[in-house]
This record gives structure tokens, C-alpha cells and sequence, in this order.
């Protein structure tokens, strides 16, 4: 692999149901992202992690979780899915907390919660 | 609420119509502005990242140009052709707001008809 892989591409979940997206780089990126995209409101930022060890919070972080065990790893965790958090998942990395980087994408996961 | 403003919308040119979208930004505590080419069933892709009042980046028949000082950044695609239809999203990152995390517009859709 090179880049940002994530899994799955699209899943059908029923609500209440807990779910972990997958996402892996094998860029060595310090710095990675989960955003949600929804008709009409562009990317959304989730959670983040400037390095492995540390996340925090973005602009909608309820229902959701994630972890940085290594670097190369940013599972998003969605505790009991509800039908709100349909949408498509996107995660995303740059090297380092420095402002000179564009971010690189990961190619996506749809999730409808039913 | 850091918000970015992308018009128009979307755009349908004809093919070599040359043609320029808008980002607007809060321009406090400014310091970064990047913009990414999304094609549809792909991920964003990034093509510029600017920091300073007055860059210019350009990329083959695309360019664009911040002013950090009034809060806007265009981009411009001279020449268009269909290869160039995509989402053409603009993201603003700042001190302290956007705790150096990116905020996305949600984009403007421009179609190259042949």
C-alpha cells in the first residue's frame, strides 16, 4: 500500500450497533484526521491526532471515538450507531503539525445506519 | 463558528473558457490556506498550500493567489478541458479557532463541457 488506506469502502449498519472504520498510512504521517461528508456541508473535521498518543476533538465529535495506539494507525469507533451518522468517512495525514503541508486522503468509507 | 465561503456554488464553462472561484476566510490569526482538486468517486487531492499575504502558486493552466489581509484566495484554470471537472475545495487553518486544524468550504463543482 501507499497512502491512506481505509476499510471498509461502505457498510450497511443497523443503529444501535457499534462500528470501528479503519484507517491506515504508511506514510509514517505524525499528524491524522477523521472528517465526515455530508450533502450540503462539505468536510467536517471529527476527531484529530497531531502524533501518536494524543487525539482531540474536532468540530463534531459526539458519538464518535478513536485512539492512536502507533502511527500508523486511527480507528474511528462509533459506540451505537444512530441514523444521523450516515455519511461518508473520510481520514486524512500530513507529516507534521507544521502549516507548509497539504493533507493526504484516504479514498473513503460510506456508512448508512439503518 | 470559523466559517469559509466558496462561490459560486458550481460553474458549468465550455471547454477552453478560462474561469476563477472564490474562498473568502476570517483573516485574524491567519495561517494557512490550502486548496484540493475532490473528482468525484476519488479523494481530494491537494494542489496548494499558501501561508504568506500575496502568494501566488500556480500548476500547469491553474494558479491562485491569497490576500491574507482582507480574508480571500481565487483560484483560476486558464484553458479549462472536461479533465478538469471536479469539486475545487478551499480550506483555512488559524491560530487558536481551528486549534491549527483545517476547516473546509464545502467547495465549488465546476463542469468542462467538451
Amino acid at each position: 500500500i501507499a497512502g491512506i488506506t481505509q476499510a471498509p469502502t461502505s457498510q450497511i449498519l443497523a443503529a444501535g450497533r457499534r462500528m470501528t472504520l479503519r484507517c491506515t498510512q504508511d506514510m509514517r504521517h505524525n499528524a491524522m484526521y477523521w472528517y465526515r461528508q455530508d450533502l450540503g456541508l462539505g468536510l467536517r473535521l471529527i476527531h484529530y491526532s497531531n502524533t501518536a498518543g494524543t487525539t482531540g476533538k474536532g468540530e463534531v465529535p459526539d458519538g464518535y471515538s478513536v485512539s492512536r495506539a502507533n502511527t500508523d494507525d486511527f480507528p474511528l469507533t462509533l459506540a451505537s450507531a444512530v441514523p444521523s451518522q450516515t455519511s461518508v468517512y473520510f481520514c486524512a495525514s500530513k507529516p507534521g503539525q507544521g502549516f507548509n503541508y497539504g493533507y493526504t486522503f484516504g479514498s473513503g468509507t460510506r456508512l448508512t445506519v439503518v | 463558528i470559523l466559517n469559509v465561503e466558496q462561490s459560486p456554488q458550481s460553474l458549468h464553462v465550455q471547454e477552453g473558457d478560462s474561469t476563477n472561484f472564490t474562498c473568502s476566510f476570517p483573516s485574524s490569526n491567519f495561517y494557512a490556506l490550502h486548496w484540493y482538486r475532490w473528482e468525484t468517486a476519488k479523494s481530494p487531492e491537494a494542489l496548494f498550500v499558501m501561508t504568506l499575504n500575496g502568494d501566488e502558486k500556480k500548476k500547469g493552466r491553474i494558479s491562485a493567489t491569497l490576500n491574507t489581509k482582507e480574508g480571500y484566495s481565487y483560484l483560476y484554470i486558464k484553458g479549462s478541458q472536461p479533465e478538469d471537472s471536479a469539486t475545487y475545495l478551499c480550506a483555512f487553518m488559524n491560530y487558536g479557532g481551528s486549534q491549527g486544524n483545517l476547516i473546509f468550504g464545502k467547495g465549488t463543482k465546476l463542469s468542462v463541457k467538451p
